[in-house]
């Protein structure tokens, strides 16, 4: 069974700070992999996807992250936050032989301080 | 891509009493899922919805609490029975496009029920 573990529950930042929110799954196939986003009182957004290709892999609103298979990793990245940044994110990996089932992590909550 | 629509997007339901929520996919789809996210916590996969034929239910859900409906390639129902204040909660609805980018699966707004 697959399954993901984000390590950080509550991060808290300042604007123009760095962020990296970690991102481990369990799973031996292959996998597709996801970072969602949910800002206060709306709805879930995806960020950004892996899939195949090139394994640093950059999304919306200035997020990248990095999939390292030897570590079974999909860490998310931000070398500048903002304000707006202020939300939950959300790691969740899928794949084939599951159903392409979505398995979520239990999401991290960052707040940035302006 | 592909947009989803629930409706309702919010509700306050009676104790005991029975919700239905629609979904609305813009284009055919190939899976349907239902998700249940409780305050504070992350998503937690109800359900397969399969057209023309029973859900497949993960572990810890059952038809006769959560019972979903596929009539067709883009519409799908998840009836939450006899509520009780522990179903609070949202309900996503999500789905995945016969065409476009790969396997990205895409959520609806969600259905926020509140049971009093």
């Amino acid at each position: 069974a697959q399954s993901v573990s984000q390590h950080n529950h509550h991060v808290i930042l300042s604007e123009a700070a760095s962020l990296e929110l970690g991102c481990n799954y369990s799973y031996g196939g292959t996998v597709n992999l996801f970072w969602y986003v949910q800002y206060p009182g709306q709805h879930l957004q995806l960020l950004l996807k892996y899939f195949s290709g090139d394994p640093l892999v950059k999304g919306i609103k200035g997020f990248e992250a990095e999939f390292i298979k030897s570590k079974f990793s999909f860490n998310l990245r931000k070398p500048s936050v903002q304000w707006s940044d202020t939300a939950e994110y959300f790691c969740a990996v899928a794949s084939k032989a599951a159903g392409n089932k979505l398995t979520f992590g239990g999401g991290t909550r960052v707040l940035v301080k302006p | 891509s592909a947009v989803i629509s629930q409706k309702p997007s919010r509700d306050i339901c009676q104790r005991g009493t029975s919700l239905t929520i629609q979904c609305q996919v813009d284009s055919q789809v190939t899976m349907m899922f239902w998700y249940r996210q409780q305050p504070g916590q992350s998503l937690t996969l109800i359900a397969t919805a399969n057209q023309g034929s029973e859900a497949t239910y993960e572990s810890g859900f059952v038809i006769d609490k959560f019972p979903i409906s596929r009539p067709n390639l883009t519409f799908s129902t998840l009836t939450v029975s006899n509520m009780s204040p522990e179903d609070s909660s949202i309900y996503l609805c999500s789905a995945l496009p016969m065409a476009g980018d790969g396997n990205t699966i895409y959520f609806g707004e969600g259905s926020w029920l509140t049971v009093v």
